[in-house]
This record gives structure tokens, sequence and C-alpha cells, in this order.
């Protein structure tokens, strides 16, 4: 079991370029969830999927982010128009079922925009 | 809505004291708090979780009571090590139907010889 993997592990970015990052959940499990960590916020909520269904998005940023679910060995967050403001680290992070279910992280991606 | 608060931000202390590490939450609904802990350049792991009112769990030398009365769910340890020095989030669901957690903002622990 490899655990839920990101791709890339860092990423610098031009301000208003598009950044894409990537998830792969582990196999098997229903539930995939994205957060943005900062020093300041801590561990921020953006979106899940259950199934690949998307479930939640309260926490996305409405204009210039976006996730995607294709299929259940995948997850993207696309962030255009980069922003200074959006540089964190982003962490995917899947969970085998509902119900008060562990939730196993990912290593993140740095996103770095100058 | 729900919320969890973790009022120390960074707790520094010397090998061998104990440790102490505040959380308290709101919700309107059932209860199911969990700590993960977060080293350096490493994921967010679970370290511990509870839906039992007033019954201590334990884990890797770490322990927390949750306390629905006091909305409460410190972690605690008799003796830091060194090892310990990492971020520590506290984190709420409020329904076994639900995958969404609400984390806390996280406290920082340093131990230092």
């Amino acid at each position: 079991n490899a655990g839920v993997i990101q791709t890339p592990r860092h990423k610098v970015t031009g301000k208003g370029q598009e950044a894409t990052l990537w998830c792969e959940p582990i196999s098997g499990h229903s539930a995939v969830f994205w957060y943005r960590q900062t020093i300041v916020q801590g561990l921020e909520f953006l979106t899940y999927f259950r199934n690949q269904a998307p479930i939640d998005d309260s926490g996305m940023p409405k204009e210039r982010f976006s996730a995607q679910m294709p299929n259940q060995s995948h997850s993207t967050l696309k962030i255009q128009s980069t922003q200074p403001q959006d540089s964190a680290v982003y962490l995917c992070a899947s969970s085998l079922d509902r119900g008060w279910a562990e939730q196993f992280f990912g290593p993140g991606t740095r996103l770095t925009v100058l | 809505g729900d919320s969890v608060t973790q009022t120390e931000g960074l707790v520094t202390l010397t090998e061998g004291l104990p440790v102490m590490l505040n959380c308290t939450y709101q919700t309107a609904y059932s209860t199911f708090l969990f700590w993960y802990v977060q080293h350096l350049n490493e994921a967010p792991k679970l370290l511990l979780k509870s839906s039992t009112d007033n019954k201590r769990t334990e884990h890797q030398g770490f322990h927390a009571t949750l306390h629905k009365s006091s909305s409460s769910f410190h972690l605690q340890k008799s003796s830091a090590q060194l090892s310990d020095s990492a971020l520590y989030y506290c984190a709420l669901s409020d329904s076994p139907n639900t995958d969404k957690v609400v984390f806390g903002t996280g406290t920082r622990l340093q131990v230092s010889p």
C-alpha cells in the first residue's frame, strides 16, 4: 500500500498562471478530500468527493478553484490565474468508510506563486 | 456551524515535563473527536479518536478524554520526548453519515533537551 500519492511535490508558478495538482487516493477508499494548509490558517477544508461524486465544495474559493475526480484512482485540483495568496501546501486525503473514519493524508504539494 | 478551538499556537516544553494541548469544540449534533499529528515534512496522521463521553483513549503514550459536559478533548502525555515535537490538530466530525471533518488551527509542540 503506497498511501495517498500527490504530484508534484513542489510547484512554482508565476502570478496569473494555472496550476494543476494531482492526487491518487488509496485503492478502495471511497472518499477523497482536499485541504489547504498555511501557518496562519492551519488546515482549511476545500472540497471532497464520495465515490467520485462531488459532495461538498463549501471551502473552495469559487472563482479560480475547481476540483474533479474523473475516476476512482485520481483527483485534480486546478487553480486558475494563481495569486501569491494561493501559496500554501495543498493536502489530499482519502478515507475508507463513512462514519467517523480515519483520513489518510498524502505528503502534500507545496505551491509557491511568485 | 461546527468549530474546533485550539488556544495555543505554540507550546514549548523541556523533555520530561508533562504535555497538555487544549481542544474545545462546538457542535449541535453527535460528537466524534480526533487528534492528528504532523511531524516536520510529513503528512498528518491519526493519533487517537473518541466518541465516548468520559472514557480515556490512549495511543503511543498520549491520552485524551472526551468530556461532553465541557466540550473538551485535551491531549495529554505524562512525559514529553524530543520526538514529540510536531504539529497537533484537533478535529471534529458531527455525524456518522458524513465524511467531513472540521480541523482546529493546530498547536505546534516544541520539546527541547
